[in-house]
């Protein structure tokens, strides 16, 4: 039973342009989401994290938006550089400790 | 300075061996986690422990075990390797364990059970 899903296991964008990678999640007790970014051969890094009390969280040239009726979430890089190319994983845990579930990964590749 | 560093990085074993995996954290955090990424990518918890107190053990073997002798260390031992062990291993730590704390991933242990 996978409560945090990718439906898209790869995206090519053109460099400059704006990437959108879509999450979509089951649980309704989910109240903290997250999104981590994976290069080849090293663990998955924070990247930014939105709580279910927002619709949106902006830091830079990475935004999460929330949509909590369709239990969706996004994340949008603007604009994409070649660097962004990696695995990025949608996450999202319930309120106290920490059971992360995470989603299986959307490889993007940013085409300079 | 590697905040989360385990080791071995890549390990290759025959079924039936019994292996570790060693993880340190350096961020003077108080929970660390083990995580396994299969061959379908599925990244998925199996531990995590809070000042060395087991807190979540989610449908593992007992075939695993993990062991925290302090707050800085969680070293996962693995008894009776099964070929459907073979994936990749990632050790990680956060602050409290509370939703909302960053979790801070290790480089990931490769590990191919042949």
């Amino acid at each position: 039973d996978q409560q945090v899903k990718q439906n898209s296991p790869s995206l090519s964008v053109q460099e400059g342009r704006i990437s959108i990678l879509n999450c979509d999640y089951t649980n309704s007790m989910f109240d903290y989401f997250l999104w981590y970014k994976k290069y080849p051969a090293e663990g998955p890094t924070f990247l930014i994290s939105i709580s279910s009390i927002k619709d949106k969280n902006e830091d830079g040239r990475f935004t999460v938006f929330l949509n909590k009726s369709a239990k969706h979430l996004s994340l949008h890089i603007v604009p994409s550089q070649p660097g962004d190319s990696a695995v990025y994983f949608c996450a999202a845990s319930v309120g106290g400790y920490q059971k992360v579930t995470f989603g299986t990964g959307t490889k993007l590749q940013v085409i300079p | 300075d590697t905040a989360v560093s385990q080791t071995p990085k890549y390990l290759v074993t025959q079924m039936g061996n019994d292996k570790s995996i060693k993880c340190e954290q350096n961020l003077g955090h108080d929970t660390m986690y083990w995580y396994k990424q299969d061959s379908k990518k599925f990244l998925k918890i199996m531990f995590s422990y809070n000042n060395k107190e087991l807190i979540i053990n989610e449908t593992v073997p007992n075939r695993f075990s993990p062991k925290s002798p302090d707050k800085a260390h969680l070293n996962l031992h693995i008894n009776s390797l099964e070929l459907g062990d073979s994936a990749v291993y990632f050790c990680a730590s956060s602050q409290d364990g509370f939703s909302g704390n960053t979790i801070y991933f290790g480089e990931g242990s490769w590990l191919t059970v042949v």
